[in-house]
């Protein structure tokens, strides 16, 4: 069965600091991963898409890795924002697969504390 | 553009009461995605639309969930008979085609008394 397993569950930093956010997944076959912001009250936003071949990806502040080997993916989030408190969501897309080809982390919620 | 849109933000229902969701997608998205999000979870794929065409519902929990898009653009997921599990906010999402980057609604937050 294909899971995606987040850590930390939630998190709570100073703003300005940085903070890395970790993900393994059991996809298979494996297509991509992607990385979503979700505001409270509000739906999931993509940050990034990561394929196999791709090790980093950056989007502003945001810089994901992946280890196709070791399965592992990671979210690092330099010099922090108020506004970067959400909750951040891995999920991993099977290749080939249908519409429920994806499978959802539960997320890590980030709180930025002034 | 507009993004995905859904209404009501907010539902409160009284238990054994049906319930309609309402989807508008980005116009010219092909597919269209219902999902299901209890509290401190992740999404829960539900089913899924290309045009009117309802391709696949294996998530779809019980048969009194239902949804359609009979024009291949806004779509409904219905609730019958809602019970008290059935309380979560519902996301709906929409993409040019499938697979392709989804893009997600703000959600119906429902809860069934």
């Amino acid at each position: 069965k294909n899971q995606v397993e987040q850590s930390p569950q939630s998190l709570i930093i100073l703003e300005g600091k940085n903070c890395t956010l970790q993900c393994n997944y059991t996809v298979s076959p494996f297509s991509n991963l992607r990385w979503y912001k979700q505001d409270t009250g509000r739906g999931p936003v993509s940050l990034t898409i990561m394929t196999f071949s791709e090790n980093t990806k950056s989007n502003g502040r945001y810089t994901a890795t992946l280890d196709a080997d070791t399965k592992q993916s990671s979210l690092h989030i330099t010099a922090s924002q108020l506004s970067d408190s959400a909750s951040y969501i891995c999920v991993g897309l099977q290749s080939g697969g249908g519409a429920d080809g994806l499978t959802f982390g539960k997320g890590t919620h980030l709180i930025i504390q002034p | 553009g507009a993004g995905v849109s859904q209404s009501p933000r907010y539902k409160v229902a009284k238990r054994g009461q049906d319930v309609a969701l309402r989807c508008d997608p980005i116009s010219g998205h092909v597919s269209l995605f219902w999902y299901q999000q209890a509290l401190g979870q992740g999404p829960e794929f539900l089913t899924y639309f290309q045009n009117e065409a309802q391709l696949d519902k294996s998530g779809l929990p019980s048969d009194r969930f239902f949804a359609e898009r009979p024009e291949g653009s806004v779509s409904t997921l219905k609730i019958q008979r809602t019970q008290q599990e059935d309380s979560a906010v519902y996301l709906c999402a929409s993409s040019l085609s499938n697979p392709a980057p989804q893009y997600f609604g703000p959600g119906t937050r429902l809860t069934v008394l």
